[in-house]
């Protein structure tokens, strides 16, 4: 099984609202992903984090949280988003981030972010 | 850093005809490349992986792609389109140990009936 879940599919907030991304995999992986992906563009990086530890912030600013309260799941929390940060969040997991460069990256089908 | 560039940002073929995605990398060392399919709004699907075991790789759903290191490609191949290939590609590279991908511009390929 190679299945990445993501909830929601389709989220819609306001300005000031507070909501939450969520992601979980059970293929074991210890590396696990957060993407932001405008449309007609590549999937840009978020967050790495791995053995639930954050390892990589790609200066992403404040009002997204990411969270991995265990090996399985990855939460991306949401306040306070700009009209511009509306996009596709795609979760991935990988098997771990000191394995070999040929490791895949599993993908999630992603959630759909609208913000009003 | 390494890098990926996809040579044309739509490419149209023909139904039955032969599939031809560019991918060029630029890497300092030995790399390591993907090719994914994204479908309209979904994830993103691995098709293939060049691993430095073959330069020629077969991946899911007929597609394939050979790595030249002359040439700096990765170039991906199908011999014959079908309607169902209609979708996003990306070429990927995989930097230091992999835990970072990075992706080109990507190709939609629009097939025709």
């Amino acid at each position: 099984d190679t299945e990445v879940t993501q909830t929601p599919k389709h989220l819609v907030m306001g300005m000031t609202n507070k909501k939450s991304l969520k992601c979980e995999q059970h293929m074991g992986h210890r590396a696990m992903y957060w993407y932001k992906q405008k449309a007609k563009k590549p999937p840009e990086l978020m967050f790495v984090y791995s053995y639930e530890k954050l390892s990589i912030n790609e200066s992403v600013p404040s009002r997204f949280s990411p969270e991995c309260p265990n090996s399985s799941l990855l939460n991306l929390h949401l306040h306070a988003l700009q009209p511009e940060d509306s996009a596709l969040y795609l979760c991935a997991s990988r098997r771990g981030e000191r394995e070999y460069g040929t490791d895949t990256q599993y993908f999630g089908p992603g959630t759909r972010l609208t913000v009003l | 850093a390494q890098s990926v560039t996809q040579l044309g940002s739509h490419v149209s073929v023909s139904e039955g005809a032969l599939v031809l995605l560019r991918c060029n990398y630029s890497s300092s060392v030995p790399p390591y490349l993907f090719w994914y399919v994204q479908y309209p709004n979904q994830g993103l699907q691995l098709l293939l992986k060049y691993t430095s075991a073959a330069t020629l790789v077969k991946g899911i759903n007929g597609f394939e792609a050979e790595f030249k290191k002359s040439e700096t490609s990765f170039h991906l191949t199908k011999p014959s389109a079908h309607m169902s290939d209609a979708a996003e590609y990306f070429c990927a590279v995989s930097e230091g140990n992999g835990n970072k991908l990075v992706f080109g511009a990507g190709t939609i390929l629009r097939v025709k009936s």
